[in-house]
């Protein structure tokens, strides 16, 4: 079974980069789209972006100037950044795979939630 | 961006009860539409995708179907489990965007 895991501080200080890992276990990270997905408290699911194995990425044009999404394929590790956060920032972020750019997301981490906060 | 609209935005209904859940975008998005579960304190997970296919695993009791702008998600016998917030998404172009979700309430 798939298994991905995301870790990262809980807590970023507002103005600062927010650095999440995303681990992928029993799967070659290869061949497939990894995405970041976030959910502020109590609502709707907003894509960040994905990168595919190759290391092209695509990213959510309202976030894009803010974003860079990386890929490590020796520790099958996939990378979110996210500069200048606000409050606006706090969510629930979740990795999850695709098997295309625009496909479905058949897979899920737990997901973890970042806190913007002072 | 492609907007998705979900209706209702939320639903009472009982165990036993047949639910249709329907999501609706401005412009054609062929059958790229994905239906997703969603517990509270968990990941989504994905129960139909391309408007009708079933994903593996998933009770035969959740279908899907539409096409271009009018999509509905069928849940035909409510099970207790059943109850949780149901999220559509489009994959017909970035970015990727989902509805605002529908949450089903005993």
């Amino acid at each position: 079974q798939v298994q991905l895991q995301e870790s990262g501080p809980g807590l970023v200080k507002p103005s600062e980069t927010l650095s999440l890992t995303c681990t992928v276990s029993r799967v070659s990270i290869s061949s497939y789209y990894w995405s970041w997905i976030r959910q502020p408290p109590g609502k709707g699911l907003e894509w960040i972006g994905y990168i595919y194995y190759s290391g092209s990425a695509n990213y959510n044009p309202s976030l894009k100037s803010r974003v860079t999404i990386s890929l490590d394929t020796s520790k099958s590790q996939i990378s979110l950044k996210l500069s200048s956060v606000t409050a606006a920032d706090t969510a629930v972020y979740y990795c999850a795979r695709s098997d295309s750019g625009l496909g479905n997301f058949d897979y899920w981490g737990q997901g973890t939630l970042v806190t913007v906060s002072s | 961006d492609i907007q998705m609209t979900q209706s209702p935005s939320s639903l009472s209904a009982s165990v036993g009860d047949r639910v249709i859940i329907t999501c609706r975008t401005r412009q054609s998005i062929s059958t790229y539409l994905n239906w997703y579960q969603q517990k509270p304190g968990k990941a989504p997970k994905l129960l139909i995708y391309g408007a009708s296919s079933l994903q593996s695993g998933v009770p035969s009791r959740f279908s899907g179907s539409g096409s271009g702008t009018d999509f509905t998600l069928t849940i035909s016998s409510l099970q207790p489990e059943d109850f949780a917030t149901y999220y559509c998404q489009q994959s017909y172009s970035t970015p990727n965007t989902f509805g605002q979700g529908t949450k089903l309430e005993i």
